[in-house]
């Protein structure tokens, strides 16, 4: 499955409360992403990294935070900031700087928020 | 910033006809156009690509075609089958060499194809 793994599968929480997403991978990919998906549009990107500790953030990053310690992991906070956090959230790497590389897409996180 | 439209967003066609879905771009230094499919509740799927320096590239029963000059690009499938069922989202981006920049995609709005028997 491309060497990308996202936990967990579904995710319930409050409105209000922070909530983590998980993102791996095993590709030694460069580049990570994360991109929000809601019905009937297409992939908005919140934030990407080319580099570790490196981070820049994308089309909506209002709301949500990251953090690239590790090459393999780059975790997505969702913050309370985030008015309409319920979403389908996908992670994709890449082999990095320069010309554009194929993105390959972890199997998403669907988060809902009540 | 970059912007890419889509069309149609459905698209029905009877199993053996073909699909053609088109995606207009704005940037015109976007040089990287993927296409990807996505089943219903997985992951977008890489299905063919194309890049400025080609006009047109396939694969068994997938094209795609990109026009430069009118920053247009379409996808073309033949011999469509039940299996072909999926929505389809084209992107764009652009980089290079010494850029230091990622491969930043825009995505279309995605097209939902059906594949009727």
């Amino acid at each position: 499955d491309g060497g990308i793994t996202q936990s967990p599968k579904y995710l319930f929480r409050k409105e209000g409360q922070n909530v983590t997403l998980s993102c791996e991978q095993n590709l030694n990919h460069d580049a990570m992403y994360w991109y929000r998906q809601d019905p009937g549009q297409g992939l908005r990107l919140i934030y990407y990294s080319q580099i570790v500790n490196d981070f820049q953030k994308g089309d909506i990053a209002e709301g949500y935070s990251v953090s690239r310690e590790k090459k393999e992991s780059f975790p997505l906070t969702v913050t309370s900031a985030q008015k309409n956090p319920t979403a389908f959230y996908l992670c994709a790497s890449s082999t990095g700087q320069g010309y554009p590389y194929e993105q390959y897409f972890g199997p998403g996180t669907r988060l809902t928020v009540t | 910033g970059e912007n890419v439209e889509q069309h149609p967003s459905t698209l029905s066609v009877q199993e053996g006809d073909s699909a053609v879905i088109k995606c207009t771009y704005s940037d015109s230094a976007s040089n990287y156009f993927p296409w990807y499919k996505q089943e219903l509740g997985k992951r977008p799927q890489l299905i063919i690509d194309i890049r400025s320096n080609v006009g047109e590239k396939k694969d068994q029963r997938i094209a795609v075609t990109l026009n430069k000059t009118a920053k247009h690009f379409s996808l073309h499938i033949t011999e469509t089958q039940p299996e072909d069922s999926a929505v389809y989202f084209c992107a764009a981006s652009h980089g290079g060499v010494n850029t230091g920049t990622a491969s930043k995609l825009t995505f279309g709005t995605g097209t939902r194809l059906q594949v009727t028997l």
